[in-house]
Parts: structure tokens; sequence; C-alpha cells
């Protein structure tokens, strides 16, 4: 089975600062990686998603994650963060033997302070 | 649009009395999931459908059940609510053409429901 570890719960950062959201997974298989971003209320949105490739993938908005397969790492990074960034966002991980099923961290909320 | 939703938005329930939430796809995928999100919890995913094929996670409770009566709709039904089930419902969707080669896409998510039991 996989995990993923979300080691911070709450990032406090200024506007227009740079910030990073940590993940980390623990699988015995290969892996697809994703983050959400949940908005108060909302659904989740897909933010971004590593299948193959480029160890460096980029959302629309900004941000990007690189895929370390080394260190079982996918964290998520902005350099320069806006209001509207405020959210929970979630990292994901699935196996690829076709289960089709997410395991979720629990979640890092981001607060952008103006 | 193709999107995913779910109906209603927000649900009030009395302890014990069953409920349904709706989750409707105009994406036609063929896979839909329904996951319970507690607050400030990950979602946890209860059950999915393969097409027609159920699939039920090991520590879903007997409480929550499901059906898939055609492609576009699923249905969360709660035979007998508690104060512990109060969360929110989350459905999602995706593609897998070819399940047994690992082939799986993205899973898209509907807006939720938030249920509450009084």
């Amino acid at each position: 089975a996989q995990s993923v570890t979300q080691l911070d719960s709450q990032v406090p950062v200024f506007e227009e600062a740079p910030v990073e959201l940590r993940c980390n997974y623990s699988s015995s298989v290969s892996v697809y990686l994703f983050w959400y971003v949940q908005y108060p209320n909302q659904g989740l949105q897909l933010l971004l998603k590593y299948l193959s490739g480029s160890t460096l993938v980029e959302s629309i908005n900004g941000f990007e994650a690189e895929f370390n397969k080394s260190q079982t790492s996918f964290h998520l990074r902005k350099p320069s963060v806006h209001i509207s960034d405020t959210a929970e966002y979630f990292c994901a991980v699935s196996d690829q033997t076709g289960a089709n099923n997410l395991f979720f961290g629990t979640g890092t909320r981001l607060t952008v302070i103006p | 649009d193709a999107m995913v939703i779910q109906n209603p938005r927000y649900q009030v329930t009395q302890f014990g009395k069953p409920v349904t939430l709706s989750c409707s796809q105009t994406l036609n995928h063929n896979v839909m999931y329904w996951y319970q999100q507690k607050s400030s919890q990950a979602p946890k995913l209860l059950f999915h459908y393969y097409d027609k094929d159920f699939n039920n996670e090991a520590d879903t409770p007997d409480n929550f059940q499901s059906r898939r009566p055609n492609t576009s709709f699923c249905f969360l039904d709660i035979r007998s609510p508690g104060l512990g089930d109060a969360a929110m419902y989350l459905c999602a969707t995706s593609t897998s053409r070819m399940r047994l080669a690992g082939i799986t896409d993205t899973q898209y998510f509907g807006p939720g429901t938030r249920l509450t039991v009084l």
C-alpha cells in the first residue's frame, strides 16, 4: 500500500514571497503523484500531476513540483504567492497497478498574508 | 462544460434518518468514486465503481451503500446516519481504459456535499 506524508499542516507566508509545501510518499511499487487544491467549502481541483517523463511538472498558475525518486518526494513550489493562493493543498499518490485509488496526505493549509 | 455535479451542496439530516447524496457527470468517465472527508482530514475513499463493478474499501462501514444506475449517475446512501458521519462527501470520476494494464487517469472531483447530522 501507499502512504503520503505532508510534514507541515499550516504554512503562513507573506504575499509575493516564495513557498514550498513538502510531500513525501512511501510505496513498494511505481506511483503516480498529484497535487490537489481545495478552496473553502469546495471540492478538490487538480493542480498538477506526475505520471512519467520530465520530473519537473508545472501548473498554469505558477506552481511547480519536482518528482525525486531517490528522496521519495514531490514538493510543491511557487516563487511568488498571491492572496488567491490561500487554500488547502493535498498531495496524493496512486499506484500503477490499475487499482486507480488515490491515497491522500493530511493536507497543508497555505495562508497568504497581505 | 464537462463536469462533475453533486446535489445537494448542503444536507442536514437527523440521527438515524436515511439520506441519499447524488453525483452526476458529463465527462462520460467509466469510474466513479465516493470519498468521505472529515474536518481538517484527508479525503478517505469509501468505494468506487469500475463501470458497473462495485468495489468496497475494507474499512467502509456497512451503513454506507452506493448505487450506480447508469454511467452518468452515482448515489451514496447512508442508511442510519450517526453523529460521526457528519463530513464533506466528495464524488470523483476518472477514465481507466485498461485496468489490468495499469493505465489510469486523473480523478476529477465534484464540489462536494456537506452533511450535517443533528
